[in-house]
C-alpha cells in the first residue's frame, strides 16, 4: 500500500490566489482527517470525514476554508482566497473507523507559503 | 477539558539512556492514548497506543506507562539512539476518532 498521498509536496502562492491541496487516504479507510501544523499552534484538527460524509469540521478557521471529499479515494481541501497567516503544513490522515487500535496513518504533507 | 499538556518541550538524551516524555489530559472520556513519531519533513507516525484498562505497554525499547485516577501518561524510550531524534505527540480521544494532540516534544539523543 502506498499510504496516504498528498499533492502537492510544497505550494507557493501569492496573496488572494485560490489554493487547493489534495489526498488520496489509504484503500478501504473510512475515515479521513485534515489537519493543519504550525509552530504556534501545533497540530489542528480542521475537519473529519466518515464515509465521505463532514462529521466535523468545527476546526475550519473560516469560510476561506472548504473541504469536499466527492469519494472514498479522494479529498481536497481549498483556500480562497488565501493569506500570509495560512502558511502551514497541511496533513492529511485517513483510519479504518471500528480498529482504533490502527490509529491514523498520516501523509507527508502539504507545505503550503503565501506570500 | 479538551487539552492534552505535553512535556518537556525538548529534551536531550546521551545514547543509551531513558526518554521520558509526559502527556496530563482532563476529559475522563478519553478512552485511547496514542504516542506519534515525526521526522522533519514527514508525517507523524503512530508508535504506540493505550487503552485505560491497562496501566503498561510495551512494544521494544517504547513503553507506555498510563495513570488513569492522575489523568497521565508517558512515553519511556529505554536504550535512547541517535535514530530515536524526532519531535513526539501524545494524543487522546474518545469514540469519535477526533484525536486532541499535545504541543509536542523535540528530543535530541546525542552519538
Amino acid at each position: 500500500d502506498a499510504g496516504v498521498i498528498q499533492s502537492p509536496r510544497h505550494e507557493v502562492t501569492e496573496m488572494g490566489q485560490e489554493v487547493t491541496l489534495r489526498c488520496k487516504p489509504i484503500s478501504g479507510h473510512n475515515s479521513l482527517f485534515w489537519y493543519r501544523q504550525t509552530m504556534m499552534r501545533g497540530l489542528e484538527l480542521l475537519i473529519y470525514f466518515n464515509n465521505n460524509v463532514p462529521i466535523d469540521d468545527s476546526g475550519m478557521p473560516e469560510d476561506r476554508f472548504s473541504a469536499k471529499m466527492p469519494n472514498a479515494s479522494f479529498s481536497t481541501l481549498k483556500i480562497q482566497p488565501s493569506e500570509p497567516r495560512d502558511s502551514a503544513v497541511y496533513f492529511c490522515a485517513s483510519s479504518l473507523q471500528g480498529e482504533l487500535g490502527y490509529g491514523y496513518t498520516f501523509g507527508s504533507g502539504t507545505r503550503l507559503t503565501v506570500v | 477539558q479538551q487539552q492534552v499538556k505535553q512535556s518537556p518541550q525538548s529534551l536531550i538524551v546521551q545514547k543509551g539512556g531513558i526518554s521520558i516524555i509526559n502527556c496530563a489530559y482532563e476529559n475522563t472520556a478519553f478512552d485511547y492514548f496514542p504516542w506519534y513519531q515525526q521526522f522533519p519533513g514527514k508525517g507523524p507516525a503512530l508508535l504506540i497506543a493505550i487503552r485505560p484498562d491497562v496501566s503498561e505497554k510495551k512494544e521494544g525499547r517504547f513503553t507506555i506507562s498510563f495513570n488513569k485516577s492522575a489523568k497521565q501518561f508517558s512515553l519511556h524510550i529505554m536504550d535512547s539512539q541517535p535514530g530515536d531524534s524526532a519531535t513526539y505527540f501524545c494524543a487522546a480521544s474518545k469514540r469519535t476518532y477526533k484525536y486532541i494532540f499535545g504541543t509536542g516534544t523535540r528530543l535530541k539523543v546525542l552519538a
